[in-house]
């Protein structure tokens, strides 16, 4: 069954740690997305890769980091940087090609205290 | 900046009504108009899409009307179950430019 994978469900950290969020998919898509989501905000992009090697600043790209070494898998880094790192976070896959939908898996609850 | 406006923030209707959530757009570039359905604790799932060349997609009991001229589109929910109480999403994309724009969401409650 096709489909994308978040992990964990719920993060806790430390304020000043760096924390990595994993994202994995087999829906053999070429590009994937990392989203954040707050309440009242909708969704807003944060990186988004369309190759592997290959990837791209998002509206709330500062004090984030990503990387994709391979097709299947985009994992996020939110370090110290960044300023309000509660949220959630959603990561997604398309096609690539122009208008396919995006599919999401169910995120990642990241609560820093 | 925020390009899609979504309304009304959060709707309540009894079961069997007809809830309507609007969005507006801005950039006439888009192209491509989804709705997302969003459950607690769960991603958004495609529910359905309208392209600008037709004023009306239904899918089931889920329709989109759109109005190229006005820049605005909306999801009509025809006999609204208690299960279709969700979170939506208007969403819109252009041709060539996978950075899909989000509105802010709309909670839909459908009391029994």
């Amino acid at each position: 069954d096709g489909g994308i994978t978040q992990s964990p469900k719920y993060l806790f950290r430390k304020e000043g740690q760096n924390v990595t969020l994993s994202c994995e998919q087999n829906l053999n898509h070429d590009a994937m997305y990392w989203y954040r989501q707050d309440p009242g905000q909708g969704l807003r992009l944060i990186y988004y890769s369309q190759i592997v090697n290959d990837f791209q600043k998002g509206d709330i790209a500062e004090g984030y980091s990503v990387s994709r070494e391979k097709k299947e898998s985009f994992p996020l880094t939110v370090t110290s940087a960044q300023k309000n790192p509660t949220a959630f976070y959603l990561c997604a896959s398309s096609k690539g090609r122009s208008n396919s939908p995006l599919h999401f898996g169910n995120g990642t609850r990241l609560t820093v205290t | 900046q925020q390009q899609v406006k979504q309304s009304p923030q959060s709707l309540i209707v009894q079961k069997g009504g007809i809830p309507i959530i609007n969005c507006a757009y801005e950039n006439t570039a888009f192209d491509y108009f989804p709705w997302y359905q969003q459950f607690p604790g769960k991603g958004p799932a495609l529910l359905i899409a309208i392209r600008p060349d037709v004023s009306e997609k239904k899918e089931g009991r889920f329709t989109i009307s759109f109005n190229k001229s006005a820049k605005q589109f909306s999801l009509h929910i025809m006999d609204s179950q208690p299960g279709d109480s969700a979170t939506y999403f208007c969403a819109a994309s252009q041709y060539n430019n996978n950075d899909m724009r989000f509105g802010a969401g709309t909670r839909l409650t459908v009391k029994p």
